[in-house]
């Protein structure tokens, strides 16, 4: 079966850094991506990864390694606004998302 | 640029009445469209996708069926909703490719009593 693990639920302090995990299990590999969606919204679109490392966008940041079927997203100079659901989702042989059912963070002052 | 609509954004139905939710996308041609639910704790769970117009894949076996009346237009539609088919559901487009981010629309919330 394909799977998507991710932590359900994570706490941080504003100002600092986390690092949010995900680890896949899929029929294939065509990608990686990370999604941020906040209470009761459509999830919105944060990064791609196809090949090994790092991708870096501001204070977004997300690793891929294939071989260890492993990616996370690390947030720097974390807000308040960064309150949020986090979800990975891999695509897999046949180009379709598979979804893991995301990290809830939690940002404290 | 690309705009995706999806209405109604909320809707409260009784068990056994019929339901359809409507998703247009703006500023792109032949899209390929998905329709998600979204369950509370839950992943995403792909319901349809279509890649082009009278061309819907059906993913989970279920009383919902979807659409494609023309190219920018997506439907979910029920004949008899169950209390199971409450859920937040999201249409999403993406590039024809099949290897393009996909976008999603502002989500209806449904609530079947």
């Amino acid at each position: 079966g394909q799977n998507i693990d991710q932590p359900t639920e994570m706490t941080a302090t504003e100002g600092a850094i986390v690092q949010i995990n995900c680890t896949y299990q899929t029929s294939g590999f065509n990608g990686l991506f990370w999604y941020q969606q906040h209470a009761g919204e459509a999830p919105t679109f944060l990064s791609y990864n196809v090949l090994d490392g790092l991708e870096e966008k501001g204070r977004f940041s997300s690793f891929l390694s294939r071989s260890k079927g492993y990616s996370y997203l690390l947030l720097k100079e974390l807000q308040m606004k960064d309150s949020a659901s986090y979800l990975c989702a891999v695509r897999d042989s046949n180009y379709q998302l598979i979804w893991g059912a995301g990290t809830k963070l939690i940002i404290k002052p | 640029s690309q705009t995706i609509h999806q209405w109604p954004a909320t809707l409260v139905q009784p068990v056994g009445s019929p339901l359809s939710l409507e998703c247009t996308v703006e500023g792109t041609s032949n899209p390929n469209l998905y329709w998600y639910r979204q369950a509370a704790g839950r992943g995403l769970q792909l319901l349809f996708y279509s890649v082009g117009i009278g061309q819907i894949s059906s993913e989970v076996p279920q009383n919902l069926s979807a659409s494609r009346p023309q190219d920018r237009q997506f439907i979910l539609s029920s004949k008899k909703l169950l209390l199971s088919d409450s859920g937040f559901y999201l249409c999403a487009w993406g590039g024809q490719q099949g290897s393009e981010t996909q976008y999603f629309g502002p989500g209806t919330r449904l609530l079947v009593l």
